[in-house]
């Protein structure tokens, strides 16, 4: 099955700078990769995903890369700020019987500092 | 609010007892997948249903069952609970399959004393 590593396990910023978490996973076959953020207390919700047919994809202050090759993705946070503080993760998809979950790396905690 | 309900918000039981979670999808999706998440822990795979026949397992402890009934709803059952069963259990849909979108519930916080 699919295996995501993800790092750091925490992050501390100061706000307004930026702050990349990375995350690395096993299944060369894998094509979807989604990040998701969990507020204290909350659901986990989606705030970007990538597919393999792209190295890049930007969302306002938000972006992630894909490395095929590499067998890595990152998620770019710029100009944080307060709001941002929350848990992210990671995630991917198996192939063949394991395609039908996805595989979330254990999370990081990103605190933005006032 | 992401479309998916669940209840209870929370449930207290004691050691050895068995609860029902339950879970309604979005409208639309076909897809349920139930998750557990410990204290400072990661969202494990727990299991998957798709338009009622499940489709793919995680690491389900057989005291643990589900099922996706034909109005799409699904509930998961925890039975002999144990102490480090403790933890918020979380039910997520999608329209298909998990190369989409993962909306997910609030939750149900389960405490096993």
């Amino acid at each position: 099955g699919e295996n995501v590593e993800q790092h750091p396990s925490t992050l501390s910023v100061q706000e307004g700078d930026s702050a990349v978490i990375k995350c690395t996973y096993s299944d060369s076959a894998s094509n979807y990769f989604p990040w998701y953020k969990q507020e204290l207390g909350k659901r986990p919700q989606l705030i970007i995903d990538i597919r393999s047919n792209v190295g890049e994809k930007k969302d306002q202050r938000i972006a992630v890369t894909l490395n095929k090759t590499a067998k890595h993705f990152s998620l770019h946070i710029t100009e944080t700020q307060p709001e941002d503080s929350a848990v992210y993760f990671c995630a991917a998809p198996g192939t063949g019987a394991g395609s039908y979950q996805l595989t979330f790396g254990k999370g990081t905690k990103l605190s933005v500092i006032p | 609010d992401s479309g998916v309900t669940q209840t209870p918000k929370h449930l207290i039981t004691a050691t050895g007892q068995r609860v029902t979670l339950r879970c309604s999808p979005r409208s639309g999706d076909l897809s349920v997948y139930w998750y557990q998440q410990s204290l400072d822990q990661g969202l494990q795979f727990l299991i998957q249903y798709y338009n009622g026949e499940e489709r793919a397992k995680g690491n389900i402890l057989e005291r643990f069952s589900a099922q996706q009934f034909p109005d799409l709803h699904s509930e998961l059952n925890l039975s002999s609970l144990e102490l480090g069963d403790s933890a918020l259990y979380f039910c997520a849909s999608s329209v298909q399959g998990a190369e989409e979108t993962q909306y997910f519930g609030p939750g149900t916080r389960l405490l096993v004393l």
